[in-house]
């Protein structure tokens, strides 16, 4: 079965620190992988994805994302978070041949002035 | 190009009522995807359209809901009856491609509809 682990419900981060959102995954195949980013009484936003290729996939608003396929991971990362990066955070993943998006339950992230 | 359009943003019934959502997806996507988020928990997929055909319908809950997309524009969610459980945002989201290249093309979501059933 396919499934998505955010391990996360909250990630506090300074403003100007490095910020990271952990995503684990489980598919079988090759896995097609999302980053959505909410933000309050709005619809998801995609920021990125894995389809394949060089590991490391650059998005929207300076975000990036790691795939590590030994670790089974897709985990959200930037260099320096502003406030304004606070939002909710879904991981999700599509199964080879299936067009559906499969969701984790999706990470708080608060940036503190 | 308007994004995916929802309707209403809330909807507040009791338990027993009748509620129709209503999404209008971006012009020319063929798939159109509903979701529903229960507060504090995972995005769940409910459907998929392709054009006005159910492309899969697994992860509709029960027989109360009832999706339709006639003439492969517009679609409607209709809770009949609506239950407390059934509290929560139902998103819509399209996409434009068919088959294995949608696969990797992102959704575009709406703003989703907040259902509360009291």
């Amino acid at each position: 079965a396919q499934s998505v682990a955010q391990p996360e419900d909250q990630v506090n981060v300074a403003e100007g620190n490095p910020l990271t959102v952990k995503c684990t995954y489980s598919v079988s195949g090759n896995p097609y992988l999302f980053w959505y980013v909410q933000y309050p009484n709005r619809g998801l936003q995609f920021l990125l994805k894995y389809i394949t290729g060089d590991n490391l996939v650059k998005g929207s608003y300076g975000f990036e994302a790691e795939f590590n396929k030994s670790q089974t991971s897709f985990h959200l990362k930037k260099p320096s978070a502003l406030v304004s990066d606070s939002a909710l955070y879904f991981c999700a993943v599509r199964g080879w041949g299936t067009g559906k998006l499969i969701f984790g339950q999706g990470t708080t992230l608060q940036v503190k002035p | 190009e308007a994004g995916v359009t929802q309707f209403p943003s809330h909807s507040v019934i009791e338990k027993g009522q009748t509620v129709t959502l209503r999404c209008d997806p971006i012009s020319g996507h063929d798939n159109l995807y509903w979701y529903r988020r229960v507060m504090g928990k995972e995005i769940k997929f409910l459907l998929h359209f392709v054009k006005e055909s159910k492309q899969d319908e697994s992860g509709m809950p029960n027989n109360r809901f009832l999706a339709e997309r006639t003439g492969g524009t517009y679609s409607t969610l209709k809770v009949q009856p609506a239950e407390l459980e059934d509290s929560g945002v139902y998103f819509c989201a399209s996409s434009q491609n068919q088959g294995p290249s949608s696969y990797n093309s992102p959704l575009h979501f709406g703003n989703g509809t907040r259902l509360t059933v009291t």
